[in-house]
């Protein structure tokens, strides 16, 4: 099916763990982006992408890593997960010709 | 840097009435605007969106906005409510960058 897919839904690790959410998007959108959301915060950009192998940092990057070696993924790993970590990741996709994101349905990641 | 203030937390309104949800925003240029919705557990859905010309947005399930440059205004506005229009709702702006920040949201919940 055509669309955004985010993996897992729901995710509970531990303290010190890495762990990486999946994000793929059948459009060939340009650009790629990994928001967090958190209650009061709204959403916080965390890393984003113009096209594959092109990656910045967003507002929130710290802890994070993202790779794009092909265009239609855009993995986000937590190299050693801290409960501040807490929280619930929306990736999104836009096109440079049609502006507006379009967002997958997020993962619930828990550190305890 | 461009930011969002959605200055309403919670409102709540009766089926039927009218509702208008506040953002104000600061960004240096022409700014994108977006208003974006949120079900419960769901991932956000594009409502509408101003890039130029006509101040009055009209978007997807009645919804209208509102640009106003002179008060850094962008107010989504709904005639008449419907109990499925209860959800969280998040102001947006962004520029030729692509990157987006969002408001806080504003939750609406509607009664009968």
């Amino acid at each position: 099916d055509a669309g955004i897919t985010q993996s897992p839904r729901y995710k509970i690790t531990e303290t010190g763990r890495q762990v990486t959410l999946m994000c793929h998007q059948t459009w060939s959108h340009s650009y790629m982006f990994w928001y967090r959301q958190d209650l009061g915060h709204g959403l916080r950009l965390i890393y984003y992408s113009a096209a594959a192998d092109i990656t910045d940092k967003g507002e929130v990057p710290d802890g994070y890593v993202v790779s794009r070696s092909k265009t239609e993924n855009f993995p986000l790993t937590l190299e050693s997960a801290t409960r501040s970590q807490t929280s619930v990741y929306f990736c999104a996709s836009s096109e440079r010709s049609n502006y507006g994101y379009t967002f997958g349905s997020g993962t619930r990641l828990t550190v305890v | 840097a461009q930011s969002v203030t959605q200055p309403d937390i919670h409102i709540t309104v009766s089926e039927g009435a009218s509702l208008e949800l506040r953002c104000n925003y600061s960004y240096g240029a022409t700014p994108y605007l977006f208003w974006y919705v949120q079900s419960p557990g769901q991932g956000l859905q594009l409502l509408l969106k101003y890039f130029s010309g006509d101040t009055l947005v009209q978007g997807i399930k009645g919804f209208e906005a509102e640009f106003k440059r002179s008060q850094s205004s962008f107010n989504l506005r709904k005639p008449s409510v419907h109990w499925s229009d209860a959800a969280e709702y998040f102001c947006a702006v962004g520029g030729g960058d692509y990157k987006l920040s969002f408001g806080a949201g504003t939750t609406v919940t509607v009664r009968a």
